[in-house]
């Protein structure tokens, strides 16, 4: 199946500062990727859509200044937790769509585990 | 009221026991229906995908899709320790593309 790599699996950085987590899509080239937030014990919550070329669309109560996300290319789509703060502590998880494929087939990435001090 | 229920468990079988996890849902436009595997972790892997009511076989995993009661259910048989992971429902509507999750159920084989 489709690959999609996230980078880094996991991430301590002080109140304050900015965080960058990238997605890429290995062996095909995704138009669309998702991001997602999961708690622990909670399940994954859609944050934004992000089209390749385009500005990311973000769900409602997501702050779009907050977290910034930039799909450049169609393999690489990159989300930057900005002024992170102990509260956006939290797995993140990005997805993609491979050409000529429906949502229902998603394949995700590892995962980033955000820890803000 | 959450949009999916799923009992998050946890749920500790034998090895070798047939095990059911179940998810309700209260969408009447939902049509398609996954199952994904998550290790501690790890980003979910999808395991099964369904499109409307039905079942569908893969190997020792069964997906069942009652939309009359609202109801899906993934059946693991001979479970094995490997199969320990937290289990995910997802559903979406025709239209969009939206997933929405369950909260997963933590799904424990003993050897």
């Amino acid at each position: 199946g489709a690959v999609v790599s996230q980078h880094p699996s996991w991430v301590i950085c002080k109140s304050g500062t900015s965080v960058k987590i990238e997605c890429r899509s290995l062996d095909f080239q995704a138009t669309t990727m998702f991001w997602y937030r999961q708690f622990p014990k909670q399940s994954l919550m859609l944050m934004a859509t992000s089209n390749e070329g385009s500005k990311a669309t973000y769900e409602q109560g997501v702050e779009k200044d907050k977290f910034l996300i930039n799909h450049a290319s169609l393999t690489l789509s990159t989300l930057t937790v900005t002024s992170a703060h102990p509260e956006d502590s939290s797995f993140y998880i990005c997805s993609a769509r491979a050409p000529g494929t429906t949502n229902e087939k998603l394949f995700f990435g590892s995962g980033t585990q955000l820890s803000v001090l | 009221q959450k949009e999916v229920e799923q009992d998050p468990g946890p749920l500790s079988v034998p090895e070798g026991a047939i095990v059911s996890l179940n998810c309700t849902y209260s969408n009447s436009a939902f049509q398609y229906f996954m199952w994904y595997r998550q290790y501690s972790r790890k980003g979910p892997e999808l395991l099964m995908y369904t499109y409307s009511s039905g079942n569908k076989e893969d190997g020792r995993f069964t997906a069942q899709v009652d939309k009359s009661s609202k109801y899906i259910s993934l059946f693991i048989r001979d479970s094995q320790p490997s199969d320990s992971a937290t289990y995910l429902c997802a559903m979406k509507e025709t239209s969009g593309s939206r997933l929405t999750f369950g909260e997963g159920t933590q799904l424990t084989v003993n050897p």
